[in-house]
Parts: C-alpha cells; sequence; structure tokens
C-alpha cells in the first residue's frame, strides 16, 4: 500500500482569504497525481490531472502545482467562497491503481 | 465526464442480512468497475475491481465470499455485502475510468 498524505486534515477560513492544501506521495513509481473536489452527499468531481514534473494547473480561483521528484502538490484557492466549502481530495496512481489522500475538509466562513 | 449513479445512498440493516449497492453507469459502458471502501478518518480503499463477464479480482484481506460483486453488465455492477457484521459499516463507493476516476456519490452502511 502506497502512502499519501494530505494538510492538514481541515481547515475554517474566512471568506475571501486564500488558503492552500498539501498533498504528498512516493517519489518513485509516478504517473499522474489527481485532485477531486468532494461535496457531503455528491460524486468527488475532478478538478486536476498532472503528469509532468514542475506542471501548473488552472481552474478559475483553483490552482495547483506539482513536484514529482520531492513527491508533493500543491492546492491553491484564490479568495475562498463560502461554495468552495468541501473535502478537497488528492490520488496518486502509478498507472495500475489509484491511491488516496484522507482529504483536506475546507470550510468557507462567510 | 462519465455519470454513475450508486443506491442506496445510505442503508442501516440488522446483523446478519445482506445488503445489496448498485452502481450504474448512467451515459457509458463500463467494462471495468472499482468498489472502494472509507472508515473514518481513513482514505479510499480499493476492495476489488469488476469486469464485465468476467470474475472480480479481490485486494488483499477483502473476504470475496462475503462482498459478492457482480458485473454483468456494462452499465451495472453491484457490490453484496452477505452476514453483513457491525465491522462493515463504512462508506462504500465505487468508481470507473482508468485514466481518470469517475465516481458514483457512495453509500453509508451502518450494520446494528
Amino acid at each position: 500500500i502506497l502512502n499519501v498524505e494530505q494538510s492538514p486534515q481541515s481547515l475554517h477560513v474566512q471568506e475571501g482569504d486564500s488558503t492552500n492544501f498539501t498533498c504528498s506521495f512516493p517519489s518513485s513509481n509516478f504517473y499522474a497525481l489527481h485532485w477531486y473536489r468532494w461535496e457531503t452527499a455528491k460524486s468527488p468531481e475532478a478538478l486536476f490531472v498532472m503528469t509532468l514534473n514542475g506542471d501548473e494547473k488552472k481552474k478559475g480561483r483553483i490552482s495547483a502545482t506539482l513536484n514529482t521528484k520531492e513527491g508533493y502538490s500543491y492546492l491553491y484557492i484564490k479568495g475562498s467562497q463560502p461554495e468552495d466549502s468541501a473535502t478537497y481530495l488528492c490520488a496518486f496512481t502509478t498507472g495500475n491503481q489509484f491511491y488516496f489522500g484522507t482529504g483536506t475538509s475546507l470550510t468557507v466562513i462567510p | 465526464g462519465a455519470v454513475v449513479s450508486q443506491h442506496p445512498s445510505w442503508v442501516i440493516c440488522k446483523s446478519g442480512t445482506s445488503v445489496k449497492i448498485e452502481c450504474r453507469s448512467l451515459d457509458f459502458q463500463a467494462t471495468t468497475m472499482f468498489w472502494y471502501r472509507q472508515f473514518p478518518k481513513q482514505s479510499l480503499m480499493l476492495m476489488a475491481t469488476s469486469n464485465e463477464g468476467s470474475k472480480a479480482t479481490y485486494e488483499q484481506g477483502v473476504e470475496k465470499d462475503k462482498f459478492l460483486i457482480n458485473h454483468a453488465s456494462l452499465t451495472l455492477s453491484t457490490l453484496t455485502v452477505t452476514s453483513a457484521h457491525p465491522e462493515d459499516s463504512s462508506f462504500y463507493i465505487c468508481a470507473t475510468g482508468w485514466a481518470e476516476q469517475y465516481f458514483g456519490p457512495g453509500t453509508r452502511l451502518t450494520v446494528t
């Protein structure tokens, strides 16, 4: 079992604040790193798939970076809004199987 | 992305009974379905991989006789928890796709 760690486990931010989370994963046998946004009672929604060291992806106010050599990815949210409240899940894949972190639960306080 | 539905969203059953969870791909043909389980404060852990028309592949430590998986069509995969016990209480979620995982919304099982 490959270990994927996410930090922090949870955080609360004020509306308008910017925030970031970390996903750490094994640097060997890397194929891709995925970020998902998961709201309660809904299906996890794919945000980003990153494959190359140094990749940076952006979707609106959310962006992500990837460092495959040191085994980490950051997810950034700029100007957090209440609708950003969700669990953000990362997953590392070797190409054969997905390995998930425990997620970061974000609450944005209006 | 692909749309996957899962039913029921939550279920409570008595110890010793069986529970069936259905996972449907609504807008594509899913030859493979992955079944995950998540205990509180833990990550999603792969239980088994089902393939349409053939036997499922179970991960180490997952009892195939207890967690029966059927993938009889390209749009439906089912997971049956047989003779459920309180320790089977968990969150079960299905997903399909190899390059990208498309998830159902999950099923919360509570065994009393």
